[in-house]
């Protein structure tokens, strides 16, 4: 029974392809986040949204476009992938009213390898 | 701006010893910090979280943490490390829509 699962784990596409990665959470929270890990580890939020609203969107360059269907599902499609987008996905889900208290629950990523 | 710091990219320990890795925050208000720990390949798991009353909080594991207002620290302890503890440990300060996190300290255990 796994909280927030992403698919795929791995990933690995050519320059300027189209690409989409899922995420889903069985937890009952009303937020979910995707968030960017980099070479060296930095993690950096990317996009929020509560209840299939964008609440923060943090200078994404706009080849990345979320969408959540429901509260239960955010996905993330980017447009002609760059090198540079070469990281691990993180899929983060709380209950906005709680997150403080219960924290984050995140998904296992999704390796992202642009050839 | 919001923020915190992990001032220790990498710290190397030997197994049994005690282990202290830092964080510092800045924050203007009460802060709610976290200490999440990821192994090799894997997702963050929580350890740990503070938001307010007893600032000594114990977590997962065996770890516990202290908030210290007066040094602006939430400094994760273990009084003795196990091999199976080495990962990335990553202190994170949060709102109910944002979680911002600091660069990570490295955990190697040597046996």
């Amino acid at each position: 029974d796994t909280a927030v699962s992403q698919t795929p784990k791995y990933l690995v596409t050519q320059m300027g392809n189209d690409k989409s990665i899922k995420c889903e959470q069985n937890l009952g929270h009303d937020t979910m986040y995707w968030y960017k890990q980099d070479s060296k580890k930095f993690l950096k939020i990317m996009f929020s949204y509560n209840n299939k609203e964008l609440i923060i969107n943090e200078t994404v360059p706009n080849r990345f476009s979320p969408k959540s269907p429901d509260k239960a599902h955010l996905n993330l499609h980017i447009n002609s992938l760059e090198l540079g987008d070469s990281a691990v996905y993180f899929c983060a889900s709380s209950q906005a009213d709680r997150a403080i208290y219960y924290g984050y629950t995140f998904g296992s990523g999704t390796r992202l390898t642009v050839v | 701006a919001q923020s915190v710091t992990q001032p220790d990219i990498h710290i190397t320990v030997s197994e049994g010893a005690s282990l202290e890795l830092r964080c510092n925050y800045s924050y203007g208000a009460t802060p709610y910090l976290f200490w999440y720990v990821q192994s090799p390949g894997q997702g963050l798991q929580l350890l740990l979280k503070y938001f307010s009353g007893d600032t000594l909080v114990q977590g997962i594991k065996g770890f516990e943490a202290e908030f210290k207002r007066s040094q602006s620290s939430f400094n994760l302890r273990k009084p003795s490390v196990h091999w199976s503890d080495a990962a990335e440990y990553f202190c994170a300060g949060g709102s109910n829509y944002k979680l911002t996190f600091g660069k990570g300290t490295l955990l190697t255990v040597n046996p």
